[in-house]
């Protein structure tokens, strides 16, 4: 039993490059959430899945784009990378929402 | 927005000592849980308490949530050297979905 496992671990990118970061659950969760991570700033919001085949917009979507692969997958696409990007992104599950997060240990994700 | 905040930004105790942490909301909330964050690992969850409770024990772990000031403590008792880490506090307003996080409480224990 993983619980929520996250690639990469570390990437490096040059402004303008484009990647897409992977998260996978094993728990049967319903629900998926991204979240970024910076110094003084705490977690915030990226985006969210409430249940398979739905996406919503949290606090920060601006530059990222989701997709709910299907119950296990939710991916986080960074089309045009810029610097303000540079953060540590973590993936999380739970059953429902105002249920306990299962966190991954996240991706440090640096944009030159 | 960020729902919680938790207060103070860092502590620094010695083993066996107690450490209290705080964190104050915004909105009406259905539960608050806090989370415990080792240097270069994701979040743990420590502890939830619904709206409708005052106080929750788990071991060593003591939280409170009082409604009417929009506030809760962690309290952890007889800290160890394993309990350095930052701690964080998560809301759900009663309108929205996902959690909202604090900035977090610094923790060090020193042996």
């Amino acid at each position: 039993n993983a619980g929520v496992t996250q690639t990469p671990k570390f990437q490096v990118l040059k402004t303008g490059q484009s990647m897409t970061l992977q998260c996978a659950q094993d728990m049967n969760h319903n629900s998926m959430y991204w979240y970024r991570q910076d110094p003084g700033m705490g977690l915030r919001l990226i985006y969210y899945s409430a249940s398979e085949g739905t996406t919503d917009k949290g606090e920060v979507p601006n530059g990222y784009n989701v997709s709910r692969l299907n119950k296990r997958e939710f991916s986080l696409r960074l089309e045009s990378a810029a610097p303000s990007q540079t953060s540590v992104y973590f993936c999380a599950s739970s059953e429902a929402n105002n249920s306990p997060l299962h966190f991954g240990n996240g991706t440090r994700l640096t944009v030159t | 927005s960020q729902q919680g905040e938790e207060d103070p930004q860092a502590l620094s105790i010695q083993e066996g000592e107690n450490a209290t942490m705080n964190c104050s909301y915004k909105t009406s909330i259905n539960n608050l849980q806090w989370y415990r964050q080792n240097s270069g690992r994701g979040l743990v969850h420590l502890i939830l308490i619904r709206s409708n409770e005052r106080e929750k024990h788990s071991g060593r772990l003591r939280v409170t949530l009082d409604t009417s000031k929009k506030s809760s403590s962690l309290l952890i008792t007889a800290s160890r050297a394993a309990d350095t880490a930052s701690y964080f506090c998560a809301t759900v307003s009663n309108s929205g979905y996902a959690l909202n996080f604090g900035k977090g409480t610094s923790l060090l224990v020193t042996p």
